[in-house]
């Protein structure tokens, strides 16, 4: 099955300063690549999506790019703020697989914190 | 709208118990998705349902582990003879349809401790 490996696991960061996470995922069948914000005692929220027929997309302050050909796919959050302070997961979907329509595969997280 | 819900949100368990988690999806997502955190860990699948059928339930880690959806709703995740590594947050999630189209919604979680 699919594998998903996330680096890094913790990230600081000053308030303004940039944040990348990255991610590579093991089967090149993957179509879909999403991206959760979990706060504490929370679920996982979406905050960005990926496609494989796409290299980038941006929202505001938010931008993932994906390289199909090494297989991996990264999260840049532009001048941080404290509120983007939560843990990050990736994660992949074997989109074409019958039964497995819509499963995600995740990464084992990044905790990032920006400080003041 | 309301989200999706999950209850207990913490549950205290002696090892050996059964537990039942329950998870009320958003009204009208018809697929459902059983998910555990474990510390330090990336969120691993357990189950699917599409309706009240699992198409899917080759996440389960062991035959302690069952799922059942009724009414194309409200699912339960039972845990017989719960061990210490039960011990995680699991998290369901639903979306309108089945499929990387449609964004997984996921509830708050429950916190299960087997001590």
């Amino acid at each position: 099955g699919e594998n998903v490996e996330q680096h890094p696991s913790t990230l600081s960061v000053q308030e303004g300063d940039s944040a990348v996470i990255k991610c590579t995922y093991s089967d090149s069948a993957s179509n879909y690549f999403p991206w959760y914000k979990q706060e504490l005692g929370k679920g996982p929220q979406l905050i960005i999506d990926i496609r494989s027929n796409v290299g980038e997309k941006k929202d505001q302050r938010i931008a993932v790019t994906l390289n199909k050909t090494a297989k991996h796919f990264s999260l840049h959050i532009t001048e941080t703020q404290p509120e983007d302070s939560a843990v990050y997961f990736c994660a992949a979907s074997l989109a074409d697989r019958g039964s497995t329509l819509g499963r995600l595969y995740f990464g084992r997280g990044t905790q990032l914190t920006v400080w003041p | 709208g309301a989200g999706v819900s999950q209850s207990p949100s913490n549950k205290v368990t002696e090892k050996g118990k059964d537990v039942e988690l329950r998870c009320d999806p958003i009204s009208g997502h018809t697929a459902l998705y059983w998910y555990r955190q474990s510390l330090g860990q990336g969120l691993e699948f357990l189950i699917y349902f599409q309706g009240n059928s699992a198409p899917d339930k080759s996440g389960l880690p062991s035959d302690r582990f069952s799922a059942e959806r009724t009414g194309g709703s409200v699912s339960t995740l039972t845990i017989q003879r719960t061990q210490q590594e039960d011990s995680a947050v699991y998290l369901c999630a639903s979306s309108l349809r089945q499929g990387p189209s449609y964004e997984q919604y996921f509830g708050p979680g429950t916190r299960l401790t087997v001590t």
